[in-house]
């Protein structure tokens, strides 16, 4: 079985500063990570996809995220926040032969001009 | 570009109707998804179904049921709509695989039921 946690259900930062919104997740299984951001009155877009390849994954808007197995994490980084970056982010995993999703709580992110 | 439709964005209903909510995706996927999503739940699996006439429960089916009748289209029905059901609803799809397949989804329909 899998399970995610958003650790922090908002989070706020200045235009400009580092983000970085964190996963941790467990699995019975070789895991597949996901991040979708979803901004107001729309559906979720995926932003980033592990697949055990590459443990740095990079994805759009200038987001990336690391997959730690030891620390069975995968949090979502940007170096510079902007404005457009205000959304809700959620975290989602699935395992090896499984066809769903499951998803942590979200977390909610303010930038500060 | 994959393309999710669900058919309504707002919807109204009373206690006790049959509500029927609709999704149709256009790019052959062979799975598709609905949850429910509510503040600091994240979003939650009702059903989803991998192949036409083909669905499995997921995490709170409860109160919901659903159709495929058609690859494209999905369906979900609140049999006796109840105030708890109140919610923002998606519709997602997936090409089949071993779980590295990312969902595509839909803007959402927000319920309201009164």
């Amino acid at each position: 079985a899998q399970s995610v946690t958003q650790l922090g259900s908002h989070v706020s930062v200045s235009e400009g500063a580092l983000v970085l919104l964190r996963c941790n997740y467990s699995s019975s299984v070789p895991p597949y990570l996901f991040w979708y951001v979803q901004y107001p009155n729309k559906g979720l877009q995926l932003l980033l996809k592990y697949t055990s390849a590459a443990t740095l994954v990079k994805g759009i808007n200038g987001f990336e995220a690391e997959f730690k197995k030891s620390e069975t994490s995968f949090h979502l980084t940007k170096p510079s926040a902007h404005m457009s970056d205000a959304a809700e982010y959620f975290c989602a995993v699935t395992g090896q032969g499984a066809q769903k999703l499951v998803f942590g709580q979200g977390t909610r992110l303010t930038i500060n001009p | 570009d994959v393309k999710v439709t669900q058919s309504s964005r707002y919807l109204v209903k009373r206690t006790g109707e049959k509500v029927f909510l609709e999704c149709v995706q256009d790019m052959d996927h062979e799975n598709m998804f609905w949850y429910r999503q509510d503040p600091g739940l994240g979003l939650r699996l009702i059903y989803f179904s991998y192949d036409v006439k083909m669905k499995e429960k997921g995490d709170i089916p409860e109160g919901y049921s659903v159709s495929r009748e058609k690859k494209e289209r999905f369906s979900l029905i609140l049999e006796s709509a109840s105030t708890n059901q109140t919610s923002m609803y998606l519709c997602a799809s997936s090409l089949a695989g071993g779980g590295n397949q990312p969902q595509h989804f839909g803007d959402g329909t927000r319920l309201s039921i009164l």
